[in-house]
């Protein structure tokens, strides 16, 4: 079956970094996104990997291994702003979208 | 660029009536949409897959009477939940994408608050 892991919850204090790790096992591989999403709202695109490597975007940046299976998202000069949940997805072999269950984010003062 | 509208954002209705949800995209032509249910405190479920012109494709455990989807154009699509029950209430929340073979980010409407009272 294919499967996409990351952690439920995670808390963090406003200033500080934080990754958020995503694990995958699906039948082929055509792309890693990262999407966040506030409560209520729908999700907004943050990166998209497809090679192996870090792509960074200002304070966002995320790195995958394919040979792993292995994503993370690294955030850093965290805002209470960032609190939201982030969704890791993985694009199949059939070009389908496989959604994780999504990393709710809390930010604390 | 890349801008998908949804309508109505919320509605209330009462059980046994039927609601539609336009999905739009504003400034391309999306080849594909998707539509996602989202309960509270859950992740995106894909309820379908739609091409423009040919039937959606629905995800395992979706009942596709009761949720209908039209692809009209390459520009919109509709759901409509058809006699809605209370348990149908959730947050709909379509996308879409340009698609092609090594690409295929969706972009997201704001997504449509049903109640079904």
């Amino acid at each position: 079956g294919q499967n996409i892991d990351q952690p439920t919850e995670m808390t963090a204090t406003e200033g500080a970094i934080v990754q958020i790790n995503c694990t995958y096992q699906t039948s082929g591989f055509n792309g890693l996104f990262w999407y966040q999403q506030h409560a209520g709202e729908a999700p907004t695109f943050l990166s998209y990997n497809v090679l192996d490597g870090l792509e960074e975007k200002g304070r966002f940046s995320s790195f995958l291994s394919r040979s792993k299976g292995y994503s993370y998202l690294l955030l850093k000069e965290l805002q209470m702003k960032d609190s939201a949940s982030y969704l890791c997805a993985v694009t199949d072999s059939n070009y389908q979208l496989i959604w994780g269950a999504g990393t709710k984010l809390i930010i604390k003062p | 660029g890349a801008v998908v509208s949804q309508h109505p954002s919320w509605v209330i209705c009462k059980s046994g009536t039927s609601v539609k949800i336009e999905c739009r995209s504003l400034d391309f032509q999306a080849t594909t949409m998707f539509w996602y249910r989202q309960f509270p405190k859950q992740s995106l479920m894909l309820m379908a897959t739609s091409n423009e012109g040919s039937k959606a494709t629905y995800e395992q455990g979706v009942e596709k009477d009761k949720f209908l989807i039209n692809h009209a154009s390459l520009t919109l699509s509709t759901l409509t939940v058809t006699s809605a029950h209370p348990e149908d209430s959730s947050f709909y929340i379509c996308s879409a994408s340009v698609g092609g073979a090594d690409y295929n980010e969706q972009f997201f409407g704001p997504g449509t608050r049903l109640t079904v009272l």
